[in-house]
């Protein structure tokens, strides 16, 4: 089974408004990654948040780690139009592999 | 800099035949991997490399081969496809330490139909 979950599976706002996405995982993590597809396209890398981190900023995006919890948030502020995409999480395992393991998505659409 | 290159970026294939998706990238990285993406799962793992001359199994290797052919090709094969193998499929490459130390760059993806 997939690593992390994200929570809504789809989210729709209206442009100016606030968008969060919720991520929760299952076993213990190095770091967790947000990732970004446009439709047809591939996935871009937003930002990287390490186990030891609890929060990370870059741009409109925020993100939150709370590895008691196992789960993270990203949170977009005042969302544009171009902002529609799905967005991932995804997790790079502790235990010596090499890999990340992603989520199955959120869908944002930000109306304008 | 192109980044990572997928080729073909469409195929259709019927059941049995067999293909191979070409997977390069120019950023000098050790890390490749190969992802399918189906509508609602987000992307699974179906193998990876961790460097040159090595390969791993990811969370859905069956009915897949990959090869490393050197540092900057990353193959995958299906050696007879089946319609459940009717996917996206993404290459991506990450620098050293792989997702341990930082992100992966993807490609544009595959799309691949077995009829």
């Amino acid at each position: 089974s997939q690593q992390g979950e994200e929570d809504p599976q789809a989210l729709s706002i209206q442009e100016g408004e606030n968008a969060t996405m919720n991520c929760s995982y299952k076993t213990s993590i190095n770091n967790l990654q947000w990732y970004r597809q446009n439709s047809g396209r591939g996935l871009v890398h937003l930002i990287l948040i390490r186990s030891n981190e609890r929060e990370k900023h870059s741009g409109r995006l925020r993100v939150t780690l709370d590895t008691s919890k196992k789960s993270s948030s990203l949170l977009i502020t005042a969302s544009r139009a171009a902002d529609t995409a799905s967005y991932f999480c995804a997790t790079a395992f502790s235990g010596g592999y090499n890999k990340l393991i992603f989520g199955a998505g959120t869908r944002l659409a930000v109306h304008p | 800099n192109a980044g990572v290159t997928q080729t073909p970026k469409f195929q259709v294939l019927k059941t049995g035949q067999s293909m191979t998706l070409q997977c390069a990238q120019d950023m000098n990285h050790n890390s490749m991997y190969w992802y399918r993406q189906d509508p609602g799962m987000g992307l699974r793992l179906i193998y990876y490399s961790a460097s040159e001359g090595t390969t791993d199994k990811g969370e859905v290797p069956n009915g897949y081969n990959v090869s490393r052919l050197n540092k900057r090709e990353f193959s995958l094969r299906l050696e007879s496809a089946a319609p459940s193998q009717t996917s996206v499929y993404f290459c991506a490459s990450s620098g050293p330490g792989g997702a341990f130390t930082g992100e992966l760059f993807f490609g544009e993806g595959s799309r691949l139909t077995v009829l």
